[in-house]
C-alpha cells in the first residue's frame, strides 16, 4: 500500500531561519505530490502541487518544494519563516487513482 | 474558497445515537470526500463519492455511512456514535480539469460523550 512519511512532528525555529520539512512516499509509478497547511483552527490549504515537470515548484507565501524522483522525496522549504507560518503541514500524493494519501503532519511553531 | 459548507460546525451527543452530518458544495464537483483528523493520525480517509449514487469505503469505514443523492451534497452518518468517534471531520471535493488536488471545507467538530 502507498504511503507518506514525513520526517518531523514537531519542529520549533525561529524568524528568520530557514525551513526544510521531509517527505517521502512509498510508490512506484507515477504520481501527484501535494504540500497542504493548517493553520491553527483552520482547514487545510493547498500550499503547493507538482504533476509534471519542473521538479522545483513554487508555492505561496514564498514556499517551494523539490520533487527527486530517485528519493521519492517531495521536501518542503522556505528561506526565512515569519511567525505567521506557524501551522501544521501535511504532504500528500496522489497515484493518479481516485485518492490522496495524507502523511501524519508536521507541527511548525516559529518563535518571534 | 471552493465553495463548501459544512454543518453543523460544532456538535455534542451522546454514546448511542446517531448523527448526520452534511457537506455542500456549489460548484458541480463530482468528486468529494469525508476526512477525520485526530491528533497523531493527520487525515484519514472514512468515505468518499464518485457521483450521485456512487460511493466508496475508505480507510477507516466501519461505523460510518454515507449518502449522495445529489450532486452537491454529502452526507456522514455514524449510525450510532462511539467516544472514538470523536474528532473533527472535514470534506473534500476534488479539482477538476484532470487534476487530483482537493479542497477543504471548515470542518466539524464532534464530541462524543
Amino acid at each position: 500500500a502507498q504511503s507518506v512519511s514525513q520526517h518531523n512532528h514537531h519542529v520549533i525555529l525561529s524568524e528568520a531561519a530557514s525551513l526544510e520539512l521531509g517527505c517521502n512516499y512509498s510508490y512506484g509509478g507515477t504520481v501527484n505530490l501535494f504540500w497542504y497547511v493548517q493553520y491553527p483552527g483552520q482547514h487545510l490549504q493547498l500550499l503547493l502541487k507538482y504533476f509534471s515537470g519542473d521538479p522545483l515548484v513554487k508555492g505561496i507565501k514564498g514556499f517551494e518544494a523539490e520533487f527527486i524522483k530517485s528519493k521519492f522525496s517531495f521536501n518542503l522549504r522556505k528561506p526565512s519563516v515569519q511567525w505567521s507560518d506557524t501551522a501544521e503541514y501535511f504532504c500528500a500524493v496522489n497515484t493518479r487513482d481516485d485518492k490522496i494519501i495524507f502523511g501524519k503532519g508536521t507541527r511548525l511553531h516559529i518563535l518571534p | 474558497d471552493a465553495g463548501i459548507t459544512q454543518s453543523p460546525r460544532h456538535k455534542v451527543t451522546e454514546t448511542g445515537t446517531p448523527v448526520t452530518l452534511r457537506c455542500h458544495q456549489t460548484e458541480n464537483h463530482r468528486y468529494m470526500y469525508w476526512y477525520r483528523q485526530d491528533p497523531g493520525h493527520g487525515l484519514r480517509l472514512i468515505h468518499y463519492s464518485y457521483g450521485v449514487k456512487d460511493t466508496d469505503k475508505g480507510e477507516v469505514s466501519d461505523g460510518y455511512s454515507v449518502s449522495r443523492s445529489k450532486t452537491e451534497d454529502f452526507l456522514l452518518t455514524l449510525e450510532s456514535a462511539t467516544s472514538s468517534q470523536t474528532s473533527v471531520y472535514f470534506c473534500a471535493i476534488r479539482g477538476g480539469a484532470g487534476y487530483y488536488e482537493q479542497y477543504f471545507g471548515p470542518g466539524t467538530r464532534l464530541t462524543v460523550t
